[in-house]
């Protein structure tokens, strides 16, 4: 089983719906983010959370909110979605200790919006 | 502005042709300079964290280094296997969590 899971792995929506995609761990990792990526770009943050108790935004935050219900679990939700995030979507985790431990991602959430 | 800068964008091998991705960064205060390999249809996959200029980390046919300004991702006798996207993202700032990823390079190797 795969130690960072998202659901869905695809989704097409319509503009105005709401949408939420899931993320869930397995690593034991206290620290989770939320990323898109677009062709030409490189991965950008969207939020982050060094525990469950705290949400962080990152570069590109507006438009989107999430939620850390526990340690293991951290979604991300549009709540009236344009097309502009039409992207991949990918969550990630990281151990604590240092700032700077390295990442274990997910295989992504391709969403489309039309 | 601090940025990452990969290059080229997409570099083709024949196999067993050594050749070298790059990437260079502007960014105050380097904690640390990663690199990752992406499949198609999957997430990035760590391959190895860099922290001071000088320091190298080798894996099979891949080897990185570091300068002060930029980071070099060797690879040697390539094989098709070796086929994917490479990605450097930096980890910079003196406070708070702050990660910029290069856009990458598509690397295809043909038999």
């Amino acid at each position: 089983d795969a130690d960072v899971t998202q659901t869905p792995r695809n989704r097409i929506t319509k503009t105005g719906k709401r949408i939420m995609l899931e993320c869930s761990q397995t690593k034991g990792h206290d620290r989770m983010y939320w990323y898109r990526q677009d062709p030409g770009l490189g991965l950008r943050l969207i939020y982050y959370s060094f525990d469950v108790k705290d949400i962080n935004k990152g570069e590109i935050s507006d438009g989107y909110s999430v939620s850390r219900q526990a340690q293991a679990k951290f979604s991300l939700s549009l709540e009236s979605a344009i097309p502009n995030q039409t992207a991949l979507y990918f969550c990630a985790t990281s151990d604590t200790g240092t700032v700077n431990q390295p990442q274990h991602f997910g295989d992504g959430t391709r969403l489309s919006i039309l | 502005e601090d940025q990452v800068t990969q290059s080229p964008e997409a570099l083709r091998l024949q196999e067993g042709e050594s050749s070298s991705l790059n990437c260079s960064y502007t960014v105050s205060g380097l904690r640390g300079l990663f690199w990752y390999r992406q499949d198609p249809g999957k997430g990035p996959e760590f391959l190895f964290t860099l922290y001071s200029a000088g320091e190298e980390k080798e894996k099979e046919r891949l080897k990185a280094t570091l300068t002060k300004k930029e980071s070099f991702l060797h690879i040697t006798a390539p094989k098709p296997e070796d086929s994917a996207t490479y990605l450097c993202a930096v980890q910079a700032g003196t406070g708070g969590f702050k990660t910029i990823f290069g856009a990458g390079t598509r690397l295809f190797v043909k038999a």
